[in-house]
């Protein structure tokens, strides 16, 4: 049982340029959810997904793009990538059982943009 | 809307201290509320959870209480180790597994 993983760890691009960051979960969780964050800022809500083929946009979604084409993956797309996106992402996954909500998050990724 | 807000950091203590890190949030409904820890270079983990007005969440000597009258779930260890030294997050989450994060609060504890 890996959990949540995520690749790679880290990345450099040119603004401009897009990419992918990976996301698995081996729970068979419902819900999963990309943050990014930044110093002083705690962690923000890019997109999050509560089912296979069902996602919504969070606190800061431009610039971003997901699908949920499995329960396993959740992929996150940077269409153009800004100085503006340097930060490191998280993704997570969780499941609800009643009143308990519990999220288990990947190890991130350190993206920087120049 | 729904926001976390915790004191600013960093918090520096001796070892075996007592650790106070506030946290107050404001939801809309009746919201479950979290601490994550995050070591260096590691993603969240979840330290402690409460699930409704006057529980107690606890773990590794880490407890906090839901107070709703004062809408707070401060975290609290009576001595704290080197080990702590960590950045702390408030949460909180009602709605489709929407979670909230506050800022983070750093701590540091010096041998």
């Amino acid at each position: 049982n890996a959990g949540v993983t995520q690749t790679p760890k880290f990345q450099v691009l040119k603004t401009g340029q897009s990419m992918t960051l990976q996301c698995a979960q081996d729970m068979n969780h419902e819900y999963m959810s990309w943050y990014r964050q930044d110093p002083g800022m705690g962690l923000r809500l890019i997109h999050y997904s509560v089912g296979a083929g069902i996602t919504d946009q969070g606190e800061v979604p431009n610039g971003y793009n997901v699908s949920r084409s499995t329960t396993e993956d959740f992929p996150l797309r940077l269409l153009s990538a800004a100085p503006s996106q340097t930060s490191v992402y998280f993704c997570a996954s969780s499941y609800t059982q009643g009143n308990s909500y519990e999220q288990y998050f990947g190890p991130g990724t350190r993206l920087t943009v120049t | 809307g729904d926001s976390v807000t915790q004191m600013e950091g960093p918090v520096t203590l001796s070892e075996e201290a007592f650790l106070t890190i506030n946290c107050t949030y404001t939801a809309t409904g009746y919201p479950s509320l979290f601490w994550y820890v995050q070591y260096p270079g590691e993603g969240l983990q979840l330290l402690l959870k409460a699930t409704k007005a006057d529980d107690k969440g606890s773990n590794k000597g880490f407890e906090a209480t839901y107070r709703k009258e004062t809408t707070s779930f401060h975290l609290e260890k009576g001595s704290v180790q080197v080990s702590d030294s960590a950045v702390y997050f408030c949460a909180l989450v009602y709605n489709f597994n929407k979670f909230y994060f506050g800022s983070g609060t750093k701590l540091n504890v010096k041998p």
